[in-house]
């Protein structure tokens, strides 16, 4: 357990809606990540930051926002929810001390958007 | 573009077996690849982290090893255990960038007691 804690666990909410996930930390590690995991497409990146204020895109950041005001807080927004956003939201963290390169991940955040 | 395959998808073996999973990869230029394993309704736990630099990294049971040159890593587990039952996934950085991982799809290995 690398101290990283998601929240809400679960949500189910309905189409058009925003939806805000949170990811916080206690470690203190430089990098934080929102992959998604769906079945036939396995993990796949969606934003990370790479400190506070700065956020890149990854592989499918179409529909979602990201937003780190703190070290230890990363939010993911869905503007306008779709079913097609329906999945299981991994964050994930990394960058600190001497191990840089390891990334640590919660527990996920189970969304049905209906 | 990145690509990792894990072939099998899914493999059963009798407790106490020694066994290996594959990874392999489409763009040698990396610096690491990574290790990990998923429960049933987890997350992602680390297991090891290789670097562009080692051709092995060991942690206990496990070992993994990785050939840049042939786009291939390999995860030896020693004596399998019922426990051992999870999802293995290796992840490597994607287009030269150490903070973007490419997954595969993962092993599911099952370890009959």
């Amino acid at each position: 357990d690398a101290g990283i804690t998601q929240s809400p666990r679960h949500k189910v909410t309905e189409t058009g809606t925003p939806v805000t996930l949170r990811c916080h930390q206690t470690e203190n590690h430089r990098y934080m990540y929102w992959y998604r995991q769906d079945p036939g497409h396995g993990l796949r990146l969606i934003h990370y930051s790479y400190g506070v204020k700065d956020t890149d895109k990854g592989e499918v950041s179409d529909g979602y926002s990201v937003s780190r005001s703190k070290t230890e807080d990363f939010l993911l927004t869905l503007e306008s929810a779709t079913s097609s956003q329906t999945s299981v939201y991994f964050c994930a963290i990394s960058g600190k001390d001497l191990d840089q390169e390891t990334q640590y991940f919660g527990p996920g955040t189970r969304l049905l958007v209906l | 573009k990145q690509e990792v395959t894990q072939i099998p998808a899914a493999l059963s073996v009798p407790e106490g077996e020694n066994l290996v999973l594959n990874c392999s990869f489409t763009d040698s230029a990396i610096y690491n690849l990574q290790w990990f394993r998923q429960d049933p309704g987890k997350g992602l736990t680390s297991l090891l982290l290789i670097q562009s630099s080692q051709r092995e990294q060991t942690s206990g049971r496990l070992n993994a090893s990785l050939d840049k040159s042939s786009g291939r890593s390999t995860l030896y587990i020693a004596a399998s255990q019922p426990g051992d039952s999870a999802t293995y996934l290796c992840a490597a950085p994607s287009d030269g960038s150490a903070r973007q991982l490419t997954f595969g799809s993962g092993t599911q290995l099952t370890v009959l007691p």
